[in-house]
């Protein structure tokens, strides 16, 4: 079936811009994540939604980072007003429901000049 | 906080040779334990897992993993590599019987095999 699936794949931006990540989870998925992966960080999770449940948003690194879920379906992340050093792969992954195997997508490669 | 140690970051390698790479965790509580790879160009795969039972792990492409509770490590191993497991390979953590269902990675090791 289908996998996790992320759009844009790369996004080039100007500081000081926004910008918004979207992720399309497995289906029946109930849980979602987003991390980030960066050359100086390694991989650092953001903020994971299950189900109806309020998010967990102890992750992110600023109140510049916001995310939503719709539907308890695609996510969105949202970065505004950007900074070079968000530059870096966002990855979104989803499992059945917590603590389950979690399956990622290929990320969205943010470069921000 | 959890976290994850991986050492060694670069791994060289020939083919046929053993591979071993090292995982240590902090954390007290019961764990589930991923070994995850990201093959170039490509995104980020499951290798194998560990939630319970016996602790030592088969996964996929002849990968294995041991569970030693008592070192609180989870150390990945292949007999014989090959050219195509070159590759990132990242040990993770989660502890979601706490309330923790993120993953703690650890930085990653950039294995290269030379044919």
């Amino acid at each position: 079936g289908a996998g996790v699936s992320q759009s844009p794949s790369n996004k080039v931006t100007e500081k000081g811009k926004d910008v918004e990540l979207r992720c399309d989870p497995i289906s029946g998925h109930t849980a979602l994540y987003w991390y980030r992966q960066s050359l100086g960080q390694g991989l650092e999770f953001l903020i994971y939604f299950q189900g109806n449940s309020a998010p967990d948003k102890s992750g992110l690194p600023s109140d510049r980072f916001s995310a939503e879920r719709t539907g308890g379906s695609v996510s969105t992340l949202t970065i505004q007003r950007t900074q070079q050093e968000d530059s870096a792969v966002y990855l979104c992954a989803s499992s059945e429901e917590r603590g389950e195997t979690q399956y990622f997508g290929p990320g969205t490669r943010l470069l921000v000049l | 906080a959890q976290s994850v140690s991986q050492h060694n970051h670069h791994v060289i390698l020939s083919e046929a040779a053993s591979l071993e790479l090292g995982c240590n965790y902090s954390y007290g509580g019961t764990v589930n334990l991923f070994w995850y790879v990201q093959y170039p160009g490509q995104h980020l795969q499951l290798l194998l897992k560990y939630f319970s039972g016996d602790p030592l792990v088969k996964g996929i492409k002849g990968f294995e993993a041991e569970f030693i509770k008592s070192k609180f490590s989870f150390n990945l191993r292949k007999p014989s590599v090959q050219w195509s497991d070159t590759a990132e390979y990242f040990c993770a953590v989660n502890a979601p019987r706490y309330g923790n269902n993120r993953l703690a990675f650890g930085k990653g090791n950039q294995v290269v095999v030379i044919p």
